[in-house]
């Protein structure tokens, strides 16, 4: 079974620029995740999407930060324009059914990540 | 509010011996899962273990258990007889119920573990 999908894997932009990160989640999973991990930090849910519905996007930065996910499959994370502070690795996660409370269908799976560098 | 501690930066342990890392949380929902992720230095988050907090025993993986005592809010992981490639960045995580955000995942600072020859 293929895991969750990410690019680009590095990325490298001056501020003030704009990106945009894709996913795409372990087939059949409903619910994906993108989360944002600080160096030296865990990391740090952005937005959480259920099929193409959001769930949770309380710790998203709106006024830079949008995401997407039109069909209920894969994303896009955008950052427009980006901030110094806005480094990070950029981390995107899957899980089958959210609200088993089981481990086999709640279980979060990550995918490799993206290192963005803003100078 | 949920919250996870994990008090231990670095952790040094020889090949093939034990190692404990530790986890604290706090959480006020009354159910709520427990997870532990290894992150090389690739950068993926691999899941290793999960603890419901209603699971009567302590959960095992392979080399992995999680030593769970429910009273003193600790899930420790024990890694039994390491290996060279478990050297990596180890992260506690909690997923709390309905009163704290469904399926939101939490996660402590983590723990980096490297195994010597």
């Amino acid at each position: 079974e293929a895991g969750v999908a990410q690019s680009p894997r590095y990325k490298i932009i001056e501020k003030r620029q704009s990106v945009a990160f894709w996913c795409n989640p372990i087939s059949g999973h409903a619910t994906l995740y993108w989360y944002q991990q600080i160096l030296g930090q865990g990391p740090k849910l952005l937005i959480q999407f259920q099929n193409n519905g959001v769930v949770d996007d309380s710790q998203l930065p709106k006024d830079r930060f949008s995401a997407e996910r039109l069909k209920g499959v894969d994303s896009t994370l955008k950052i427009q324009p980006a901030k110094l502070e806005d480094s990070a690795v950029y981390l995107c996660a899957s899980s089958l059914d959210p609200l088993a409370g089981v481990p086999e269908r709640d279980t979060q799976y990550f995918g490799p990540g993206t290192r963005l560098t803003v100078l | 509010a949920q919250k996870i501690t994990q008090t231990q930066p670095g952790m040094f342990v020889q090949e093939k011996e034990a190692v404990t890392l530790d986890c604290t949380y706090d959480t006020s929902d009354p159910s709520y899962g427990l997870f532990w992720y290894k992150q090389p230095s690739s950068g993926e988050m691999i899941f290793l273990i999960y603890q419901g907090s209603y699971d009567q025993q302590n959960a095992t993986e392979g080399r992995y258990s999680l030593n769970f005592q429910k009273a003193r809010k600790s899930a420790n992981l024990v890694i039994s007889a390491s290996q060279l490639g478990d050297s990596a960045m180890y992260f506690c995580a909690m997923r709390g119920g309905w009163n704290t955000g469904f399926q939101k995942l939490v996660f402590g600072t983590g723990t980096r573990l490297l195994v010597s020859p």
